[in-house]
């Protein structure tokens, strides 16, 4: 099963930021918080990563609660091509062990 | 730098046949995952190949197998196929223990 809680689906309006929450109470230490988001059809894509820090490139900002029970994604400045399925997923990054479990996600709509 | 390719990317069979998914890894990748994801569910973990070896299986029944190559490709092999296994395929590269790369799918319909 997977780890984590997100909504099933979420509205946002183009050019505002996009804000996802995530629910990961069962965590572990050495486990990483990973987002990626699937287009439709398409292969998932990865968007970013963190153990404890906030953290952030070019597509997204990643936020972490202190006890990392929770995580937050933010697009900044969301475009229609940002409309997808966007999954949290918490695994152990150094670790040969490294299949993922997805959840169902949070589909994310865009409008214009 | 190459990244994750699947072929095919459509294919049709009936049941009972038999099919093979092919993955060529991004370069430098020597682990290849595969997820199947049926239609409106998230993926779904099959299993991975670690330097030729798998390492680590999902709740999936022994007509699933697969191969890696020296080369970090790999191939997914279904037998005696079912209706439901009518899904996306997906194939995901990575360095061990690092973020996975996924490719674009290979969809299968069982008829």
């Amino acid at each position: 099963d997977a780890k984590t809680t997100q909504p099933p689906s979420m509205d946002c309006a183009e050019g505002r930021a996009a804000n996802l929450p995530c629910n990961h109470s069962t965590i572990s230490g050495n486990e990483y918080v990973y987002w990626y988001r699937q287009i439709h059809s398409q292969g998932p894509q990865y968007i970013i990563h963190g153990l404890k820090n906030n953290e952030t490139n070019e597509m997204a900002s990643l936020i972490i609660t202190e006890d990392r029970k929770s995580s937050t994604l933010i697009l900044p400045h969301a475009t229609l091509r940002d409309t997808a399925v966007y999954y949290c997923i918490v695994y152990p990054r150094r670790n040969r062990d490294d299949k993922i479990i997805f959840g169902k996600g949070t589909r994310l709509h865009i409008l214009p | 730098e190459t990244g994750v390719t699947q072929s095919p990317t459509h294919l049709i069979k009936t049941r009972g046949q038999q099919v093979t998914l092919r993955c060529s890894s991004q370069s430098g990748h020597n682990t290849v995952s595969w997820y199947q994801q049926a239609l409106g569910q998230g993926p779904q973990f099959i299993f991975q190949y670690y330097r030729e070896e798998e390492n680590g299986r999902g709740n999936f029944p022994p007509r699933f197998s697969g191969l890696q190559f020296p080369n970090y490709s790999s191939e997914l092999n279904v037998n005696a196929l079912e209706l439901d296994d009518s899904a996306l395929y997906l194939c995901a590269s990575s360095l061990t223990g690092a973020t996975q790369y996924f490719g674009p799918g290979t969809r299968l319909t069982v008829l």
